[in-house]
């Protein structure tokens, strides 16, 4: 495609319930970042993969977060019984190679989670 | 440990004024800088970015931001601002070393830029 797609642009849902994120990369770019934009918190790192793995998950908030990418493209983050401190934008972003330090990061619209 | 202060989480200029958005970093080591700009409801887009060379660099839309390693910053600035300018703008870092987290930006808070008829 020609940019960072994600999916649902908007979801509302309600405490406790699970949700899936869905992220699609530029074709070709094998890092994938996701993020996460709150008011109170501003834009914060919460995962890393380079191709299908995962070599730093370090941002992810607890352990109801956990995100998985298939085929070296698509990426899920999945959020399991969400709380309302779980409301934000999650931004996906990918690059061609983080080897090349330099590669810029292009960043999808992002998904608008509300937990009511 | 990387950080990025952004003075003033809200400027306001008329328009065809100056734009000045202020960025000072944290870091060990001089970082990769980036300047993202964020239009309501949608992503963020690379305006400009600093990795190496001339430390004056030049983006899209008429801005430009310049790197001073004595100062620790990389202000952000546009000579005449339009009102299409109104948005909300980041500056990044990013580790230029070849291990650890070199891979994810660290953002500032994020700056409101206003502009008035």
């Amino acid at each position: 495609g020609a940019g960072v797609s994600q999916s649902p642009s908007n979801k509302v849902t309600e405490k406790g319930k699970d949700v899936e994120l869905r992220c699609d990369p530029i074709s070709g770019h094998t890092a994938l970042y996701w993020y996460r934009q709150s008011l109170g918190q501003g834009l914060e790192f919460l995962i890393y993969f380079q191709g299908n793995s995962a070599p730093d998950k370090s941002g992810l908030p607890s352990d109801r977060f956990s995100a998985e990418r298939t085929g070296g493209s698509v990426s899920t983050l999945t959020i399991q019984r969400t709380q309302q401190e779980d409301s934000a934008v999650y931004l996906c972003a990918s690059s061609l190679a983080d080897r090349v330090l330099r590669n810029e990061q292009f960043f999808g619209p992002g998904t608008r989670l509300t937990v009511l | 440990a990387q950080s990025v202060t952004q003075l003033g989480s809200h400027v306001s200029v008329s328009e065809g004024a100056l734009v000045l958005l202020r960025c000072n970093y944290s870091s060990s080591v001089p970082p990769y800088l980036f300047w993202y700009v964020q239009y309501p409801n949608q992503g963020l887009q690379l305006l400009l970015k600093y990795t190496t060379g001339a430390t004056l660099v030049k983006g899209i839309n008429g801005f430009e931001a310049e790197f001073k390693k004595s100062e620790t910053s990389f202000h952000l600035t546009k000579p005449s601002a339009h009102m299409s300018d109104a948005a909300e703008y980041f500056c990044a870092v990013r580790a230029q070393n070849s291990g650890g987290s070199n891979y994810k930006l660290t953002f500032g808070k994020g700056t409101l830029l206003t502009v008035n008829p």
